[in-house]
């Protein structure tokens, strides 16, 4: 079975421009959730997917930043317009719904790394 | 905000020695951990995770402990092996939650030979 994919893997583009990264859950996982990690700090928590709706975007830095999931199952990420700061590593994971476990593991993808200069 | 952190950035042993990786939380209301390890070029692979119920646990070469009187986590590694090698990450959910994960900085863990 695959695992949670992202693309690309690296993506390297100048202060302005927009980025799009996507994320493949595993098939069947209605929970997907993306977070960031800035260079020396923790991973941060950036917004929870349930199917299509956006569970909890708390995490969203600011409204730079649109997550979209379209029919439920893969997942992108823009970046528009893409500011310093914004450099760092998304990573996506997703989860199964409900279940008998009382806690869903989730599973991560390998992540974007995303450079703006 | 509360949140999850870690005493030591970098922590380097000899391979075959025990390592413990120290984590720090804040939310008291947080009723299950979890570890995850990541390594270089790859997204975090959970280890092995305690619910707050629970004091100790463990898996294969690893063990989790949990003291909620002081709020800390720590994960023993024995008998190290070079793959061993990687950042590894506490995090903090709730039970039956599908939450986003709260994590801590990272503790890069080095094997020497």
């Amino acid at each position: 079975e695959a695992g949670v994919t992202q693309f690309p893997s690296h993506s390297v583009i100048e202060k302005g421009q927009t980025v799009t990264l996507r994320c493949d859950p595993i098939s069947g996982h209605d929970n997907l959730y993306w977070y960031r990690r800035v260079m020396g700090k923790e991973i941060k928590f950036l917004l929870h997917f349930v199917k299509e709706s956006k569970q909890d975007e708390s995490g969203m830095p600011n409204n730079r930043f649109l997550a979209e999931r379209t029919g439920g199952t893969y997942s992108t990420l823009k970046v528009q317009p893409a500011e310093l700061e914004d450099s760092g590593v998304y990573f996506c994971a997703s989860s199964p719904l409900g279940g008998t476990s009382a806690y869903n593991e989730q599973f991560f993808g390998s992540g974007t790394r995303l450079t703006v200069l | 905000g509360e949140s999850v952190g870690l005493h030591l950035p970098t922590l380097s042993v000899q391979e075959g020695d025990n390592s413990i990786i120290n984590c720090a939380y804040s939310n008291s209301a947080s009723d299950y951990f979890i570890w995850y390890k990541q390594e270089s070029g790859k997204g975090p692979q959970f280890i092995i995770d305690i619910r707050s119920n629970m004091d100790k646990r463990q898996g294969q070469r690893v063990t989790v402990l949990l003291n909620k009187t002081v709020k800390h986590l720590s994960l023993q590694i024995a008998a190290t092996q070079p793959g061993d090698s990687a950042v590894y990450f506490c995090a903090e959910n709730m039970i039956g939650g599908a939450d986003g994960l709260t994590f801590g900085k990272g503790t890069h863990l080095i094997i020497q030979p």
